[in-house]
């Protein structure tokens, strides 16, 4: 099975940094994916890691530690429109998702 | 072109009665996904489709869901005698292939089906 532990709340201020963190356990290993859904929407894609290191898109980065079963998503000059939940999400063809992390961007 | 499509979006029953979720894949994207996200939780894997065949149907909960793609395009949840704890979103997310270690894999999800049931 799947374990993966991700805090459920963060709040920043705009323009700021966050960094949200994600530890897994888990039984199979393909890669390991970030999502942002808004309310009442459909999850969309972030970024995908599946070798250890950095993956930087514009103003998002995530990070992998396979060894250590660690990622991160890194959200860089925070808009208000970043507001959102964020998923951490195992693949091993199928997706096993966190409960996601609500991160609130204050004015 | 157009994305993941699901309907109904709503769908509002009784408990005990029968319901039909559909998914409309990306056109070409072999793989398919029903997964199923209760407030404050992230989806939970339900079932994974390659072409027409069940690949994984490990997520389903009980033999009230049944899922088919019977062309390899288009899916159907099928729920019978549907209890209030089925009350959830119901997502269903398609990608190009079903993906192999270190493939790209990438799952683009549909809007969903809230389904309520009273």
């Amino acid at each position: 099975g799947q374990n993966i532990d991700q805090p459920t709340e963060m709040t920043a201020t705009e323009g700021a940094i966050v960094q949200i963190n994600c530890t897994y356990q888990t039984s199979g290993f393909n890669g390991l994916f970030w999502y942002q859904q808004h309310a009442g929407e459909a999850p969309t894609f972030l970024s995908y890691n599946v070798l250890d290191g950095l993956e930087e898109k514009g103003r998002f980065s995530s990070f992998l530690s396979r060894s250590k079963g660690y990622s991160y998503l890194l959200l860089k000059e925070l808009q208000m429109k970043d507001s959102a939940s964020y998923l951490c999400a195992v693949s091993d063809y199928k997706l096993s998702f966190g409960a996601g992390t609500t991160v609130t961007v204050r004015a | 072109g157009a994305g993941v499509s699901q309907t109904p979006s709503n769908k509002v029953t009784e408990k005990g009665k029968y319901v039909e979720l559909r998914c409309d894949p990306i056109s070409g994207h072999t793989a398919l996904y029903w997964y199923r996200q209760s407030l404050g939780q992230g989806p939970e894997f339900l079932i994974y489709f390659q072409g027409t065949g069940a690949a994984d149907d490990s997520g389903l909960p009980n033999d009230r869901f049944f899922a088919v793609r019977p062309e390899g395009s288009v899916s159907t949840l099928k729920i019978q005698r549907t209890e209030r704890g089925d009350s959830a979103v119901y997502l269903c997310a398609s990608s190009l292939t079903g993906g192999g270690y270190g493939s790209y894999n990438e799952q683009f999800f549909g809007p969903g089906t809230r389904l309520t049931v009273l």
